[in-house]
């Protein structure tokens, strides 16, 4: 069974850049047909998805974000990660990372997710 | 505001069965696979349905998912106390501006 494990600061600066990494354990992230993938839920409110990278370094971004992210895949250690720059207020949200079963939004495994707070 | 409407809440007595709408549009549900997801409070979402009508292994059949058209249906029967969660449709909007969307979520009271 997959396991996914996000990680990172809970805390971040209004204007400062969102870093989290997800470790991915019981599979491989090189495997064909899975995308790798990040949702983000504001208090009290419902998912927004954010977006997906693919094991050939492809991603597709929410156009509402797109400017402000950045995402990367780290084989080696079955991690990837999530960058979110210029962080305000609107940002602070739980951040899941998730597997998409051939990026139709069809997430079958989730982190557990991670609370990040943007306040100064 | 999501490109997707939910009904913001439904309720149903135990053993009953209850039906929660997703309605959209051409550039999303009519070309697109719908999934749906429950989330119970201070917990990740979970797959229920995916393409449409298809069930994980591990979800009962008293979950099923159709698709005409615009709009999307997650049918539950047997209504179980455990199925009070808040339940989204997820699609891909395809327009000059794609990517994936969520629907606004139903919260489901279970008398």
């Amino acid at each position: 069974q997959v396991q996914l494990q996000e990680s990172g600061p809970g805390l971040v600066k209004p204007s400062q850049t969102l870093s989290l990494t997800c470790t991915v354990s019981g599979g491989p992230i090189s495997g064909v047909g899975y995308y790798w993938s990040w949702i983000r839920q504001p208090p009290g409110k419902g998912l927004e998805w954010i977006g997906y990278i693919y094991k050939s370094g492809s991603t597709y971004y929410n156009p509402s974000l797109k400017s402000r992210i950045s995402t990367s895949l780290d084989t080696s250690k079955n991690q990837f990660s999530l960058q979110l720059s210029s962080v305000t207020d609107a940002d602070t949200a739980v951040y899941y990372c998730a597997r998409d079963l051939g990026g139709w939004l069809s997430f079958d495994n989730w982190g557990q997710g991670i609370l990040v707070t943007v306040s100064s | 505001q999501s490109v997707l409407t939910q009904p913001p809440s439904v309720s149903a007595a135990p053993g009953q069965k209850v039906t929660i709408s997703c309605s959209g549009s051409n550039s999303n549900i009519r070309n697109n696979y719908v999934s749906w997801y429950q989330q119970s409070p201070g917990t990740a979402p979970k797959l229920l349905i995916y393409e449409n009508n298809r069930r994980p292994s591990d979800i009962p059949d008293r979950f099923s998912g159709s698709k005409s058209g615009t709009s999307a249906t997650l049918a539950i029967t047997g209504l179980q106390t455990g199925d009070e969660a808040d339940y989204y449709c997820a699609t891909w909007h395809s327009t000059l501006s794609t990517g994936g969307v969520f629907g606004g979520g139903t919260k489901l009271t279970v008398l």
